[in-house]
């Protein structure tokens, strides 16, 4: 089991470039999200996921596009790269989200860093 | 805006029992306390989570007040390998899909093991 999978890990862009930050995960989870981290802040939720064609905004949507065509694969597209938007980016994913039966583990990947310069 | 306050950072000897804090004054009746933590650069990693009761698993124990309005992880061993930022969040447990259901990170403790 890979688990959840990002790439690329290290990315610079100049500012107005496009690109796409991938993640994949093999466990057949429905809720997949992703959230980015400033430096001496938390996380901060994007964009999410609870099903394939099913996705919602986060806090921090603006500048970001998503999509769920299939349960593995939940890519986050950065349409035109500002600076504010060097950061490191997290997928994460769980096989369901909420319910009684929702043990409450989210499951991580190792994480996106970006740099726009 | 936060539902938990958590001091921005603690001091634990090695071996000692680390005791984290957090105030979640606001809770509802039907929102959990779900505890994470993340070693440095990599993604935050779960660690347990409860209602009401006391809970223990194999890498921690939470202790929740009885009016459930703070809650302290306990690391009973802390080793080096356990400095990390813990995160505390309160979350509707019986939530699927909506806003509210998602995980929202504040900031956390940064538990410093020293030897």
């Amino acid at each position: 089991n890979a688990g959840v999978t990002q790439t690329p890990k290290f990315q610079v862009l100049k500012t107005g470039q496009s690109m796409t930050l991938q993640c994949a995960q093999d466990m057949n989870h429905e809720y997949m999200s992703w959230y980015r981290q400033d430096p001496g802040m938390g996380l901060r939720l994007i964009h999410y996921s609870v099903g394939a064609g099913i996705t919602d905004q986060g806090e921090v949507p603006n500048g970001y596009n998503v999509s769920r065509s299939t349960t593995e694969d939940f890519p986050l597209r950065l349409l035109s790269a500002a600076p504010s938007q060097t950061s490191v980016y997290f997928c994460a994913s769980s096989y369901t989200f909420g319910g009684a039966e929702w043990g409450g583990e989210l499951f991580f990947g190792e994480g996106s860093r970006l740099t726009v310069l | 805006d936060a539902k938990t306050t958590q001091p921005p950072s603690m001091d634990c000897a090695e071996g000692r029992a680390a005791n984290l804090p957090c105030n979640h004054s606001t809770i509802s009746g039907n929102e959990y306390v779900y505890w994470y933590r993340q070693i440095h650069s990599q993604g935050p990693q779960y660690i347990i989570h409860g209602l009401k009761n006391n809970e223990t698993n194999e890498m921690a124990s939470l202790i929740i007040t009885e009016d459930r309005k703070s809650s302290t992880l306990i690391l009973p061993h802390a080793t080096l390998r356990d400095t990390a930022v813990y995160y505390c969040i309160v979350r509707v447990g019986e939530n699927y899909g909506g806003s509210q259901g998602n995980l929202i990170f504040g900031k956390g403790t940064k538990l410093s093991v020293k030897p």
